[in-house]
């Protein structure tokens, strides 16, 4: 089982909506990421946190706005989104950065659809 | 061209077979690379690291070879449940990953 967790599993939303994917992980890694990823596609890196500050943002729209309160913890809010922003995304973490041997784990995903 | 490439397949390989697959990679200072095993409908999970001298794990070996910038995984005694989808990751500098677009292996009976 990952330990990472994110919440909710599933996740529709209308175009005025506003809601939030919410991540947590407890082994004590310090980068916390988001990735999008479409059906028969790889994930796509959209935010990373390194020591709960934001380090990269991959030009992401500013419909997707990223919080990460502590360390164990990461949120992504959502509004006013696009049917084309439907998508599986997929929180992770690792080890502080990602020396040499250090890779990242993911969570279950959070399926989101938007209507 | 793509950072990281590799066949789509699906590549059907009979159960008990073996299946030897590729990635490419452009960046010659990646410096990390790992194989992840993607279920349908799941989350990427960290199949195994790839080391300089090549390694194995059970039934996997993967190897890297810098020279020609391509890693590759073998899987001995396919089992049904091997069927899935394999993403090669690559790390350059920095906080950042590169996959592939993935590899779709179908076992079958």
């Amino acid at each position: 089982d990952t330990e990472v967790t994110q919440t909710p599993k599933h996740l529709v939303m209308g175009m005025t909506n506003k809601k939030s994917l919410k991540c947590e992980q407890h082994m004590g890694h310090r980068a916390m990421y988001w990735y999008k990823q479409k059906a028969k596609k790889p994930p796509e890196l959209m935010f990373v946190y390194s020591y709960e500050k934001l380090s990269i943002n991959e030009s992401v729209p500013s419909r997707f706005s990223p919080e990460c309160p502590n360390s164990s913890l990461l949120n992504l809010h959502l509004h006013a989104l696009q049917p084309e922003d439907s998508a599986l995304y997929l929180c992770a973490s690792s080890q502080k950065d990602l020396g040499t041997g250090n890779t990242i784990y993911f969570g279950e995903g959070s399926w989101l659809t938007v209507v | 061209r793509k950072e990281v490439e590799q066949d789509p397949g699906p590549f059907n390989v009979p159960e008990g077979a073996t299946v030897a697959f590729n990635c490419t990679y452009s960046n010659s200072a990646s410096q990390s690379f790992f194989w992840y095993r993607q279920d349908c409908r799941k989350e990427p999970k960290l199949l195994m690291s790839v080391y300089s001298s090549g390694n194995e794990d059970g039934r996997f070996t993967a190897q890297l070879n810098r020279a020609s910038q391509y890693i590759s995984l073998l899987i001995r005694d396919s089992k049904l449940s091997d069927s899935a989808t394999y993403l090669c990751v690559c790390k350059a500098a920095g906080n950042k990953l590169t996959f592939g677009g993935g590899t779709r292996v179908l076992v079958k009976p």
